[in-house]
């Protein structure tokens, strides 16, 4: 149990449209990054921010966006959704600091039909 | 750019036997680099963290190590058994709280 709750665990989704996966981390992870992982591939970095201000991006059209919030929630929303964005989206969360690992809920499987 | 390469993609082994995953990156000028483990549709859960100054680092069964200077971590499997099977991922952050770079993955199949 990381302590990292993803929600809905699956979506199904037509392109075009626009979608909101959430994530709740623990108490005092002021950090949580977010990150695609397609089939039978590496994650691959799409956001992190750090207390509600975005502080890196990967290489991610501006229509994926992101938000956290003050109770250690955050959302990724992606707009104009296009059939390569189906994957697995997952959020990771960490205190922070030097060598802190990295907490990741189970994901959250995004079809685009 | 980063790059971190993993070999082999997928390895089938009977019980017992004790293996080697394989990673490569490509800037040695790194943070720490971390393993992971992934089952199907799972999250990734974390099994071995090395920091950049450590050669190596052992959990149970598990034993990981680090060589910067040449771009590659190793991470070993003694006495496999069949709940190893999953997908290994190796990660490396080059600063501080940045983001990781992963590779695609080892998938373990460990036959009773």
């Amino acid at each position: 149990e990381t302590g990292v709750t993803q929600s809905p665990t699956h979506l199904i989704k037509t392109r075009g449209q626009q979608v909101t996966l959430r994530c709740s981390s623990q108490s005092g992870h002021n950090t949580v990054s977010w990150y695609q992982q397609a089939l039978g591939q590496g994650p691959q970095f799409i956001f992190q921010y750090y207390r509600e201000e975005e502080n890196g991006r990967g290489n991610f059209p501006p229509r994926f966006s992101g938000l956290q919030f003050p109770n250690y929630s955050s959302e990724l929303n992606v707009n104009a959704l296009e059939l390569d964005d189906s994957a697995l989206y997952l959020c990771a969360s960490t205190l922070g600091g030097p060598n802190s690992p990295l907490h990741f809920g189970n994901g959250t499987r995004l079809t685009v039909t | 750019k980063q790059e971190v390469t993993q070999i082999p993609a997928a390895l089938s082994v009977p019980e017992g036997e004790n293996l080697v995953l394989n990673c490569s990156f490509t800037d040695s000028a790194i943070y720490n680099l971390q393993w992971f483990r992934q089952d199907p549709g799972k999250g990734l859960t974390s099994l071995l963290l090395i920091q950049s100054s450590q050669r190596e680092q052992t959990s149970g069964r598990l034993n990981a190590s680090l060589d910067k200077s040449s771009g590659r971590s190793t991470l070993y499997i003694a006495a496999s058994q069949p709940g190893d099977s999953a997908t290994y991922l190796c990660a490396v952050e080059e600063t501080s709280g940045s983001r990781l770079t992963f590779g695609e993955g080892t998938q373990l199949t460990v036959n009773p």
